[in-house]
């Protein structure tokens, strides 16, 4: 079974550049997260999908981040225009349903922002 | 708030050595417990986990129990490896949403 997948592994842009992320969750899995890993620091949560609904996009800065999961399967980060402080690994993950279940991480892209 | 506090590293050990990485929560209601491991370009893969209080997660000779009364799940391992060299996270979740801690690095020194 492929695990989640996601796209670039690796991203160098200016600020006030703009980037994506697209991310592929396991097959079956409804629930999906994308979290921001700072360097030294556990995952934090940016948003979560229940299919293609956003449930707990709470910690999303909506001035710059957008993310979609149109038809509930893959997912996209965007981020316009990029700063600084977002160089980070942003991860993906994703679950079968969002109840006890164990999430599955992806690889992750790791930003750089000159 | 929901928290999760781990021993800050990095923990560096001899091969065979036992280890402990502490972990203490701060939670609301009855949260599950997780230990993640990161290893070098790699994403976080699950470890081992315990739902109540009193379960013991196990695998790969790492063991973690739930500890209610002292909101604790430490990581133990009775005899580490070079290969077991990586980052830990201790993580709960709660309703919804994942809390992770800052992850504890080892290395495990030949």
């Amino acid at each position: 079974e492929a695990g989640v997948v996601q796209s670039p592994r690796y991203k160098i842009i200016e600020k006030k550049q703009p980037v994506a992320f697209w991310c592929n969750p396991i097959s079956g899995h409804n629930t999906l997260y994308w979290y921001r890993q700072n360097l030294g620091q556990g995952p934090e949560l940016l948003i979560r999908y229940e299919n293609e609904e956003a449930v707990d996009d709470s910690q999303l800065p909506k001035d710059r981040f957008s993310a979609e999961r149109l038809k509930g399967v893959d997912s996209t980060l965007k981020i316009q225009p990029a700063e600084l402080g977002d160089s980070a690994v942003y991860l993906c993950a994703s679950s079968f349903r969002d109840s006890q279940e164990t999430q599955y991480f992806g690889p992750g892209t790791r930003l750089l922002v000159l | 708030g929901n928290s999760v506090t781990q021993m800050e590293g990095p923990v560096t050990l001899s091969e065979e050595a036992f280890l402990t990485i502490n972990c203490t929560y701060t939670a609301t209601g009855y949260p599950s417990l997780f230990w993640y491991v990161q290893y070098p370009g790699e994403g976080l893969q699950l470890l081992l986990k315990a739902t109540k209080a009193d379960d013991k997660g196990s695998n790969k000779g790492f063991e973690a129990t739930y500890r209610k009364e002292t909101t604790s799940f430490h990581l133990e391992k009775g005899s580490v490896q070079v290969s077991d060299s990586a980052v830990y996270f201790c993580a709960l979740k709660g309703t919804y949403k994942y809390i992770f801690g800052t992850g504890t690095r080892l290395k495990v020194l030949a």
